[in-house]
């Protein structure tokens, strides 16, 4: 299995500029989770999925965030209008949820200016 | 609610020293624990689970981790250490079905020759 598939890896956006991270989890898994991570704040959980749905989004920092997956084989965060405060590195996991472990994609080192 | 406290930011050591990274976790229910690694610009990397069972558990690169009820602790050990291993360390914990995680606030290894 190719593991957990993120991209970009790397995107550099203007202050204002809507940014799009997308996520291909483990083929079979049926939960997904997104998770910011900064050197201030630590490994944060955004949002998860169970299913395809969004469980819990009390992570989501404001309304300028949102996290779609349409279907089982992808997902996608959304942060519209970026700003500064937003430059994070963004993981995605996945996991068969029963089972508990999860697995990391590379992550999307997100530079906003 | 869950809570996972590493207890030292930063763990100092010299290769081919021992070494023992802290964690403790808070539930009233029972938990599955997990230690993760992970190395400059990647994800995190599954070292070690426990689910149910034997206490001590073996993972991979040569870590292991007691699991310890009386003291809700599952400590993460290796009897020598390589300079390969100087990375961030991450304890998790997790309970219920739902695959969501609590994790720790990290510890960094740093192995000195």
């Amino acid at each position: 299995d190719a593991g957990v598939i993120q991209s970009p890896r790397h995107e550099v956006t203007e202050m204002g500029q809507e940014v799009t991270l997308r996520c291909k989890p483990i083929s079979g898994h049926n939960s997904l989770f997104w998770y910011r991570q900064t050197m201030m704040r630590g490994l944060e959980l955004l949002i998860y999925f169970n299913n395809n749905v969004p469980i819990d989004d009390s992570g989501m920092p404001e309304d300028r965030f949102s996290a779609k997956m349409p279907n089982a084989s992808f997902s996608t965060l959304k942060i519209q209008p970026s700003e500064p405060r937003d430059s994070a590195v963004y993981f995605c996991a996945s996991s068969l949820a029963y089972r508990g472990e999860q697995y990391f994609g590379p992550g999307t080192r997100l530079t906003v200016t | 609610a869950q809570s996972v406290t590493q207890l030292d930011s930063q763990v100092p050591v010299f290769e081919e020293a021992p070494v023992e990274l802290r964690c403790n976790y808070s539930s009233s229910v029972s938990v599955y624990l997990f230690w993760y690694v992970q190395y400059p610009n990647q994800g995190l990397q599954l070292l070690l689970k426990y689910l149910s069972g034997s206490t001590l558990v073996k993972g991979i690169n040569g870590f292991e981790a007691e699991f310890n009820k009386s003291q809700t602790s599952f400590h993460l050990r290796k009897p020598s250490v390589h300079i390969s291993d100087t990375a961030e360390y991450f304890c998790a914990a997790g309970s219920g079905n739902t695959g969501k995680l609590i994790f720790g606030q990290g510890t960094t290894l740093q192995v000195k020759p």
